[in-house]
């Protein structure tokens, strides 16, 4: 099976501007979830969904964003960059099961100059 | 709060010695704990679960409830375990929401 993607794997914006990240994950795979990855604050959980629904959210602001299509692939936007949301943006997916192993792509490199 | 700590930046070790990575985790319900690991350019991935209370690699860890703790530990360690480990506690009904570690970086020297 092909691993989760995401793409693309890096990206230069400027503050203000609005980025669009997008995760395939695992066939089959129904749950996706969007992780931001910093020096300073580490792994951080942004959101999950499933079956094109969102079923858990984190502590980002409301520029942060996200929606899963019929097939299960994620997108996620954020709007009004700042400096801050310069990380790594990591996306995982999974199958619905109790104690699940999430499997992560490689991430996407945002810079925001 | 549900908060996972990891004590320990860095930890360096020699070829052979025993590794202890420790974890410690705040939650008031019944936690699903696991170790992802993530070596040089490569993808984060699971190492452990404590569900399954098994061995991988040689790593094993106990849950141990009494102190909310849930230790790595390997008796020998080996270059190729050198990486970047995460302790995750996962909540009860909160599907694909993990909770990570600050992460820990062992270095086992030859």
């Amino acid at each position: 099976k092909a691993g989760v993607t995401q793409t693309p794997r890096y990206l230069i914006k400027t503050r203000g501007q609005q980025v669009t990240l997008s995760c395939s994950p695992i066939s089959g795979h129904r749950s996706v979830s969007w992780y931001q990855q910093t020096p300073g604050q580490g792994l951080q959980f942004l959101f999950e969904y499933f079956s094109e629904t969102q079923r858990n959210k984190g502590n980002f602001p409301g520029r942060f964003s996200g929606r899963q299509f019929s097939n299960s692939r994620s997108e996620m936007n954020v709007s009004t960059l700042e400096l801050g949301d310069s990380a790594l943006y990591l996306c995982a997916s999974s199958t619905d099961r109790a104690n699940n192993e999430q499997f992560f792509g490689p991430g996407t490199r945002l810079t925001v100059l | 709060a549900q908060r996972v700590t990891q004590p320990e930046k860095l930890l360096s070790v020699f070829k052979g010695a025993p590794v202890e990575l420790k974890c410690n985790y705040s939650y008031s319900g019944s936690p699903e704990l696991f170790w992802y690991v993530q070596y040089s350019r490569q993808r984060l991935q699971l190492l452990l679960r404590h569900i399954s209370r098994e061995s991988i690699k040689g790593f094993t860890a106990d849950l141990n409830k009494g102190e909310t703790s849930f230790h790595l530990k390997k008796p020998f360690a080996q270059e190729e375990d050198s990486a970047m480990y995460y302790c995750v506690l996962q909540t009860y009904n909160q599907g694909g929401k993990l909770i990570f570690g600050q992460g820990t970086e062992l270095s086992v020297k030859p």
